[in-house]
């Protein structure tokens, strides 16, 4: 079975100053791995996406994220955060062995930015 | 355009009433989601319909019913609604394939009172 886990519910930095929230993942298939955000009162957007290509991805607003399999991790940067980055985050895992496209999310991360 | 859109984007009611949320997605994707985020902003599936077919019920309490009337809309009609349904609810689109990237609507705020 799937699973996520967010290793901080929350992570404050200054404007400016990297960004780093952490995410590990447990499958048992070659996942398909996710980084959404929400903003305050709004949807979720997709930041970026890994699906077997690439290792290193790249998002939106700057944002990267590396599949390490031999971590399981799949953790978040950023090397500047900005006022905007200021949300919530979610790490999140494709079910893909039910072929239903069921999303596994992880409890989610607050990112503070400080100015 | 918006690509996903749920109506009502709030709704306030009373326990015991029977409400419906809309969900309508213009991507032409043959696979839409519903899902529930609580107060803690957990978000956790609920259902998924693939061109009318339900594909996903998860352990939902049957007063809760979606209805897939083409590929395109996937309504949810709550009944008898209890304090506990209070949450935000989104609804997802995607195309199946191998990424299933989901796209996601503005969400309902559901309040019961």
């Amino acid at each position: 079975a799937q699973s996520v886990t967010q290793l901080d519910s929350h992570v404050s930095v200054s404007e400016g100053t990297p960004v780093l929230l952490r995410c590990n993942y447990s499958s048992s298939y070659s996942p398909s791995l996710f980084w959404y955000v929400q903003h305050p009162n709004k949807g979720l957007q997709l930041l970026l996406k890994y699906t077997s290509a690439a290792t290193l991805v790249k998002g939106i607003n700057g944002f990267e994220a590396e599949f390490k399999k031999s971590e399981t991790s799949f953790h978040l940067t950023k090397p500047s955060a900005h006022m905007s980055d200021a949300a919530e985050y979610f790490c999140v895992v494709s079910d893909r062995g039910a072929n239903t496209g069921k999303l596994i999310f992880g409890q989610g991360t607050t990112l503070q930015v400080k100015p | 355009d918006t690509a996903v859109s749920q109506t009502p984007k709030y709704l306030v009611t009373q326990m015991g009433n029977d409400k419906s949320i809309k969900c309508e997605q213009n991507l032409g994707h043959d696979t839409m989601y519903w899902y529930k985020q609580d107060s803690k902003k957990f978000l956790k599936i609920m259902f998924s319909y693939n061109n009318k077919e339900l594909i996903i019920n998860e352990t939902v309490p049957n007063r809760f019913s979606p209805k897939s009337p083409d590929k395109a809309h996937l309504n949810l009609h709550i009944n008898s609604l209890e304090l506990g349904d209070s949450a935000v609810y989104f609804c997802a689109s995607t195309q199946r394939g191998d990424a299933y990237e989901q796209y996601f609507g503005p969400g309902t705020r559901l309040t019961v009172t």
